[in-house]
Order: C-alpha cells, then structure tokens, then sequence
C-alpha cells in the first residue's frame, strides 16, 4: 500500500458517458497529480491540483476537468467518453521533502 | 521542462550490478533528479532522487555528474523483480515522464 488511494480500480463504461475517478493522496501531501497512460503514448501528465488550487495543466482534453476539496482528495472527471479514452489513470501526491507517491490506479475501459 | 535521455533498453544478468544512464543537460541548477520505475500494470515507484551530492537507500544508489548534466542510477544486484522501466525525470514542480529505460534480468 503506497498511501495513496485510488477508486475505483475498473471501470467499464459506454462511449458518450461520464466518469468520476477519486483519489486520496497520502496522509499530509497537499499536492495531488493525475496522470493518463495508455499503450500507445506512455505516461501523460494531465493536471496537478495544490490545497485546493490548480497548479499545473498538461495535456488535459476539454471533456475532462478536476478539483481537489478541502480534505485534500481528488477526482478526476471524464465527459462525453471516445473509445481512445480507455487507459490507466494514476493519481500521485507529494509532499515536502519526499518523492512523488503514485497510486494503483484506474483501468478505464470504454466500449 | 527539462528533457532527458535514456537507453531504450538494457540487460542484466541476476546477482549482478546495474548502471542505467540518463543525460539531462538541460536541467535547471535547482531541480532535483528522480528515478522511479514502474511495472506492467502497476503506478511508477519511487526509487531515488537527488540534486547535487550522490545519494544512497536500501534500494539504489544514485550517482550525479559534477556538472549535473548526467546521472546514473545504480542497482547494486539486480534480481529479477528489478526488471521493469526504469524512468529518469528532472522535478520542475511535476515529473514529465519520457520512454524510460526497459531493464531485462537474466536468470
């Protein structure tokens, strides 16, 4: 268990549908970042939120959007899903001093 | 952001030492080096950073250039559940991962 959480861990979804995806950073991490990897484009740094706040935007679609609330946790949500949206989502965070903490992961599939 | 370079692959035998290289010589003076690697299916896990002095834990060593334009991660005997991708990434404030390094260990 690396600390961080992530749920849930498959999700099988139809095309034109939306998706919510959570994760709970590691105890005392303000900073939570998705990530999207799928077989052909390796790891893709979508979005990172700090307390709260977005901080840094990658290579996020316009159907997807995040928030991180007050308790710190995270979701990341997938609108009007195309069948190249299937992939693994990975949530890391990090805190001060320490390495990047990363999730299992959500395998999405969309058929 | 910072790019890096690395070996597509390399091969190692079981029990023995691995060094994976990566250059970065465009990296900032104040970014640190991370290495983490990752498993079929499974998230990327930290296995050591670094920013200018070489670092030592229970699972590698990392060994930084003066210059700080390359490093190398440093398995000191590879077992077989070290074979996985490795990645070499300078921390701009979020890890922007390249192709990494596939390590195969031979039994």
């Amino acid at each position: 268990d690396s600390g961080v959480t992530q749920t849930p861990k498959h999700l099988i979804t139809a095309t034109g549908q939306r998706v919510t995806l959570r994760c709970s950073p590691r105890s005392g991490d303000l900073s939570v970042y998705w990530y999207q990897q799928s077989l052909d484009q390796g790891l893709q740094f979508l979005i990172q939120y700090y307390n709260g706040e977005e901080r840094a935007k990658g290579n996020i679609l316009e159907r997807f959007s995040a928030q991180q609330f007050p308790d710190l946790h995270s979701e990341l949500n997938l609108s009007s899903l195309e069948l190249g949206d299937s992939a693994l989502y990975f949530c890391a965070s990090k805190g001060s001093g320490y390495g990047y903490t990363f999730g299992s992961g959500t395998r999405l599939t969309v058929v | 952001d910072a790019k890096t370079t690395q070996p597509n692959s390399m091969e190692s035998n079981e029990e023995e030492p691995v060094h994976l290289p990566c250059n970065h010589s465009t990296i900032s003076g104040t970014d640190y080096i991370h290495w983490y690697r990752q498993l079929p299916s499974q998230g990327p896990e930290y296995v050591i950073h670094g920013l200018t002095s070489n670092v030592n834990n229970r699972m590698a060593s990392l060994a930084i250039a003066e210059d700080r334009k390359s490093s190398t991660l440093i398995l000191h005997r590879a077992t077989l559940r070290d074979a996985a991708v490795y990645y070499c990434i300078s921390d701009t404030g979020k890890l922007i991962f390249g192709q990494g390094t596939t390590l195969q260990v031979k039994p």
